[in-house]
């Protein structure tokens, strides 16, 4: 069955500092790939997605994924965090048969200045 | 310009009543979706209807009832709400259409609270 993980359920960074997010997927085929990230009290928002072709996607906010099919993995990067990433960080993939996501458990993503 | 919207945002209530929830998008995809958030931020995917016929039903108690009057709309009605209900419910709408498959665009959620 597909499935999703992300083995960090929480992250603490300074602002400024490099951030990397793991996420894992098991899926038989090539999946489709997305990060969201959900704000306190807020909905989801897509930050980017992997369908095809460059392994690494740029998103928005200065973020970036790259997909390694060796590893099943696709981990979110941003070079220099800021306050406002504070957040909860989704990853999800969908099967390609069907129009159903499957998101991972989430990493909540503190930032001290 | 809200992209998907859902009203109410807060709903408290009381066990055994009947409620429902409303999801709009304006931008004109034939696919919605409910998801529930539990507690411990698990997302999980309930319906989806493409141009109003329900494709995706994840085994979801029959006192939820999802009603999509036209391809903008997906609204969800719960009858006799528990306990376990409380949660924080999305609306999403893609693309997708039979045989592919696009990004989700998310509403800012309704938390509903059942005592």
């Amino acid at each position: 069955a597909q499935s999703v993980t992300q083995p960090d359920i929480h992250i603490t960074v300074s602002e400024g500092a490099s951030l990397e997010l793991r996420c894992n997927y098991s899926y038989g085929a090539t999946p489709y790939l997305f990060w969201y990230v959900q704000s306190p009290g807020q909905g989801l928002q897509l930050l980017l997605k992997y369908f095809s072709g460059d392994t690494l996607v740029q998103g928005i906010k200065g973020f970036e994924a790259e997909f390694k099919r060796s590893q099943s993995s696709f981990n979110l990067r941003k070079p220099s965090v800021h306050w406002s990433d504070a957040a909860e960080y989704f990853c999800a993939v969908g099967p390609s048969n069907t129009d159903k996501l499957i998101f991972g458990t989430g990493t909540r993503l503190q930032v001290f200045p | 310009d809200t992209a998907v919207s859902q009203t109410p945002k807060y709903l408290v209530t009381q066990m055994g009543n009947d409620k429902s929830i409303k999801c709009e998008q304006n931008l004109g995809h034939d696919t919605m979706y409910w998801y529930k958030q539990d507690s411990k931020k698990f997302l999980k995917i309930m319906f989806s209807y493409n141009n109003k016929e329900l494709i995706i039903n994840e085994t979801v108690p029959n006192r939820f009832s999802p009603k999509s009057p036209d391809k903008a709309h997906l609204n969800l009605h719960i009858n006799s709400l528990e306990l376990g209900d409380s949660a924080v419910y999305f609306c999403a709408s893609s693309r997708a259409a039979s045989g592919a498959f696009y990004e989700q665009y998310f509403g800012p959620g309704t938390r509903l609270t059942v005592t």
